[in-house]
């Protein structure tokens, strides 16, 4: 197992297009985790998932983002009708679920132009 | 919001120990305490977790007050590869803005 792997690593869209990510957890880690981080800031977290439920969703989250995780295994988050505002690392993690530490992926660094 | 306070910078110099310190003083009696750190454009990185006892492992030490309310990493011999962002961070896995930590030549 290569670890916690993020698709794409970089993507450029214009205003007002949807994108979406993906995410592939560590094999059989039953919790997955994706957050935002701008410039200079901590990881921002949007959502996690216990297997398929989404048991979290940050309320700072708009309704532009979704995220699922069919099957309990990868992950994908899209956004509609993205804003300059989105431009953003959007990182991924996996766990176990227990008090176990989580592995981060590289993450997808998105700018709108 | 995150359970967890730290300090915005701090500096050590190269081959000295580096201590970070980290407050949670709402965190429950059963939440452990995560330390990661963030190499610029990488994803955060595992560092060590404890819930009561000081906690070892190859890479640091954490110290873990009685009362649970604060805790600090240590760095027993920072390199300059060790400079990073550091997070300290409870179950909840909520991030603050971590500690930017400066290792010195």
């Amino acid at each position: 197992d290569t670890g916690v792997s993020q698709d794409p690593r970089h993507k450029i869209t214009k205003r007002g297009q949807n994108v979406t990510f993906r995410c592939d957890p560590i094999s059989e880690h039953n919790r997955l985790y994706w957050y935002r981080q701008t410039l200079g800031q901590g990881p921002e977290f949007l959502t996690y998932f216990q297997n398929e439920a989404q048991l979290e969703k940050s309320r700072l989250l708009s309704d532009r983002f979704s995220a699922e995780r069919p099957k309990g295994s990868f992950s994908t988050l899209e956004i509609q009708r993205t804003e300059q505002g989105d431009s953003a690392m959007y990182l991924c993690a996996s766990s176990f679920e227990g008090f176990t530490e989580a592995f981060f992926g590289q993450g997808t660094r998105l700018t709108v132009v | 919001d995150a359970k967890t306070t730290q300090p915005t910078s701090m500096d050590c110099a190269e081959g000295r120990a580096a201590n970070l310190p980290c407050n949670h003083s709402t965190i429950s009696g059963n939440e452990y305490v995560y330390w990661y750190r963030q190499i610029h454009s990488q994803g955060p990185q595992y560092i060590i977790h404890g819930l009561k006892n000081n906690e070892t492992n190859e890479m640091a030490s954490l110290i873990i007050t009685e009362d649970r309310k604060s805790s600090t990493l240590i760095l027993p011999h920072a390199t300059l590869r060790d400079t990073a962002v550091y997070y300290c961070i409870a179950d909840d896995m909520r991030f603050g803005a971590g500690t930017r930590l400066t290792v010195k030549p």
